[in-house]
C-alpha cells in the first residue's frame, strides 16, 4: 500500500529565509510524486512533479524538490521565502498499484514572518 | 481555456436535503475525479471516473453519487444530505499519461445544517 507522510504541519521562516518542508512516502512500485499550494480560500495548483526522470525537480515560483528513493523522501524546497508563499502545501504520490488515484498527506502549513 | 469549473462555489443545506455539484473540463482529459476536503485531513477520494462511461467509488463514497454525463462534465449528487458531510469539494481532471497530473477546479463550500 501507498502513503505519504508530511513531518511538519506547520513550518514558519522569515522573509528571505530558505524553507524546507519534508515528504516521506511509502510506495511499492516507482511513483510518480507531487506537490501541490493551496493559497487560502483557493483551489489546488500544481508546483511541480517528478516522474521518473531528473531526481531534482524545478517548479514554479522558485521551487525545487528532490526525489531521494534510498530516503523515500520528496522534500520541497526553495533558497528565499516571499510573503506570496504563505499557504498550505500538500505533497502527492501516485504509482502503478492504483493508478487513478492520488494519495494526499495531510498538509503543510506554511507561515512568512515580515 | 477555462480549465476545470465548478458550480456552485457555496451552498448552505439543511438536513436530508439533496443537491447536485456540477463540474466541467474543457481539456480533453479522460479521467474526472471528486474530491473532499476536511481540516487537517488533505484530501480524500469520493469518486473517480477513468473514462467516458465508468465510475469507481474512491476512498469514502457512502452518502454520494455520480454521473460522468460525457468526457468533459462529472456531477456529484448528494440525496440526503448530512451534517457530516459539510466540507469543501474539489473537482479535478487528468490523464494518465505522465504520471496522471491533476488540474483542480476552484472548490464549492458545503455547509449541512
Amino acid at each position: 500500500a501507498q502513503s505519504v507522510t508530511q513531518l511538519d504541519s506547520h513550518v514558519s521562516v522569515s522573509e528571505g529565509t530558505p524553507v524546507l518542508l519534508r515528504c516521506n512516502y511509502s510506495s511499492s512500485y516507482s511513483p510518480s510524486l507531487f506537490w501541490y499550494v493551496q493559497h487560502p480560500n483557493k483551489g489546488l495548483q500544481l508546483l511541480l512533479k517528478y516522474t521518473s526522470a531528473a531526481t531534482l525537480v524545478k517548479g514554479i515560483n522558485g521551487f525545487e524538490a528532490e526525489f531521494k528513493k534510498s530516503e523515500t523522501s520528496f522534500h520541497l524546497t526553495k533558497p528565499s521565502a516571499h510573503m506570496s508563499d504563505a499557504a498550505e502545501y500538500f505533497c502527492v504520490v501516485s504509482g502503478a498499484d492504483s493508478n487513478y488515484q492520488l494519495i494526499w498527506g495531510a498538509g503543510t502549513k506554511l507561515i512568512i514572518k515580515p | 481555456n477555462a480549465g476545470v469549473t465548478q458550480t456552485p462555489k457555496f451552498q448552505v443545506l439543511k438536513t436530508g436535503q439533496s443537491m447536485t455539484l456540477q463540474c466541467a473540463q474543457d481539456m480533453n482529459h479522460n479521467s474526472m475525479y471528486w474530491y473532499r476536503q476536511d481540516p487537517g485531513m488533505g484530501l480524500r477520494l469520493i469518486y473517480y471516473s477513468a473514462s467516458e462511461g465508468t465510475t469507481d467509488k474512491g476512498e469514502v463514497p457512502n452518502g454520494y453519487n455520480v454521473s460522468r454525463l460525457n468526457k468533459r462534465e462529472f456531477s456529484l449528487r448528494l440525496e440526503s444530505a448530512a451534517p457530516s458531510q459539510t466540507s469543501v469539494y474539489f473537482c479535478a481532471s487528468s490523464v494518465l499519461e505522465g504520471g496522471n497530473t491533476q488540474y483542480f477546479g476552484p472548490g464549492t463550500r458545503l455547509t449541512v445544517l
